[in-house]
């Protein structure tokens, strides 16, 4: 099992540009979360998707957007970038009700830069 | 809102001895605390869960504990080894379907 990929794996963007980050899982989770993290802030929440067909803000949802595709793939978009999001970002999926409920499973992340 | 605190950003301790990570939250307990592994250039791997009605949980050289009434969980390396080297996170959820809150972590550093 490949578990949770994020692609692409580094991106240098100008400032105003779009693109979408892509995550996949194959474990066949119900669940799916983007996360940023910067230096001396940690892991904050983006978006998140309990199930296929609804996404929910979190703590940090403003210039993103995001789309659960199909039950494993849940992308991320910045419609116009800012050097304020410049970060690391991270995909995650979990099962709630499987029988590993409560572990969660990450990418390994998208190095984003934007100049 | 619900908060996670790890106090110390960084710990360093001697090949062999038991590293201590400590995991504060406020508010209400939560249902679960998590501890993951996140090494440089990699995302975050899950190691432990504790669930709010449990004292502690071990699995090989790690322990983790949970007290509800100092509001704080403990996470212990036994025999640190230098490949124990690492970021460790604690996480919050308050149960199953909603997502975790981390805290910064703890870089520990195991000197041979």
């Amino acid at each position: 099992n490949a578990g949770v990929t994020q692609t692409p794996k580094f991106q240098v963007l100008k400032t105003g540009q779009s693109m979408t980050l892509q995550c996949a899982q194959d474990m066949n989770h119900n669940s799916m979360y983007w996360y940023r993290q910067d230096p001396g802030m940690g892991l904050r929440l983006i978006y998140y998707s309990a199930s296929e067909g609804t996404t929910d803000k979190g703590e940090v949802p403003n210039g993103y957007n995001v789309s659960r595709l199909n039950k494993r793939e849940f992308s991320l978009r910045l419609e116009s970038a800012a050097p304020s999001q410049t970060s690391v970002y991270f995909c995650a999926s979990s099962d709630p009700s499987g029988t590993e409920k409560g572990r969660w499973h990450f990418g390994d992340g998208t190095r984003l830069s934007i100049l | 809102s619900q908060k996670i605190e790890q106090n110390s950003e960084a710990l360093n301790i001697q090949e062999g001895k038991t590293a201590t990570l400590t995991c504060n939250y406020t508010n209400y307990s939560p249902a679960y605390l998590q501890w993951y592994r996140q090494d440089p250039g990699r995302g975050p791997v899950f190691l432990l869960l504790i669930r709010e009605n449990e004292k502690e949980k071990r699995k090989e050289r790690l322990k983790v504990t949970f007290d509800t009434t100092l509001k704080q969980s403990l996470f212990h390396i036994t025999a640190s080894q230098p490949a124990d080297s690492a970021t460790y996170l604690c996480a919050r959820s308050n149960s199953g379907n909603t997502p975790l809150v981390f805290g910064k972590g703890t870089r520990l550093s195991v000197i041979a």
